[in-house]
């Protein structure tokens, strides 16, 4: 059964810092790979995609690495903003499209 | 307008009750999905549906069912509420033929007495 860990649970950083959020998966078949933005009650966003064949991915400050054969993920945001205090959450998928989650990451961004 | 919109947004009922949860896409995807949301346990799948005539249970289906009415509607039920089916519920919607990004509704927030 796939299992997906996230580190650190919360991160709590002042503004124009670099930060890098952790993500592990212990069947490194996976499909496609997923990171997440979800605000307080509200639904989840998603940032960025990398498939199975690919590195990694980029869109604005945000970057996403992909090692499958270690089971490792890695999301780099860049000149982290107070916007951008969110959990944030990894997620992997095999087959059929389904999606294993880990439990997110707590990101605070002070001002 | 929301691409996945989910209704209600938010139901308090009591244990033994039947409830439904609706949702709705205007993205014209033809997979969707249910996933429940606790506190500690990260979203949980609940049923995935990748056409009106297919349906499959996910990591948690018991206590659960739903009906695909087309391919922009898709609804979970509750037969007899429990108190620990208290949870967020989200609807998400993918392209078969697309990325496979999935993309999700505001979410329900269900308390069951």
């Amino acid at each position: 059964k796939q299992e997906v860990t996230q580190i650190p649970a919360a991160l709590s950083v002042p503004e124009g810092e670099n930060l890098v959020l952790n993500c592990s998966f212990t069947d490194s078949a996976i499909y496609n790979l997923q990171w997440f933005r979800q605000d307080p009650g509200k639904g989840l966003t998603s940032l960025l995609l990398i498939q199975s064949s690919q590195r990694e991915q980029t869109s604005g400050r945000l970057n996403a690495s992909l090692d499958k054969s270690s089971g490792r993920s890695t999301l780099y945001i860049a000149a982290s903003q107070p916007g951008d205090s969110a959990t944030y959450l990894c997620a992997v998928s095999r087959e059929y499209s389904t999606l294993t989650f880990g439990k997110g990451t707590m990101l605070l961004v002070s001002p | 307008d929301a691409d996945v919109t989910q209704t209600p947004r938010n139901r308090i009922t009591k244990t033994g009750k039947r409830i439904m949860l609706e949702c709705s896409q205007t993205k014209g995807h033809d997979r969707m999905y249910w996933y429940r949301q606790d506190p500690g346990l990260g979203l949980r799948l609940i049923y995935y549906s990748f056409d009106v005539k297919d349906i499959n249970k996910g990591e948690i289906s018991d206590g659960y069912s739903v009906s695909r009415q087309a391919q922009a509607k898709f609804s979970l039920s509750l037969e007899s509420a429990i108190p620990n089916q208290t949870a967020l519920y989200f609807c998400a919607t993918s392209d078969l033929g697309g990325t496979d990004t999935q993309y999700f509704g505001p979410g329900t927030r269900l308390t069951v007495l």
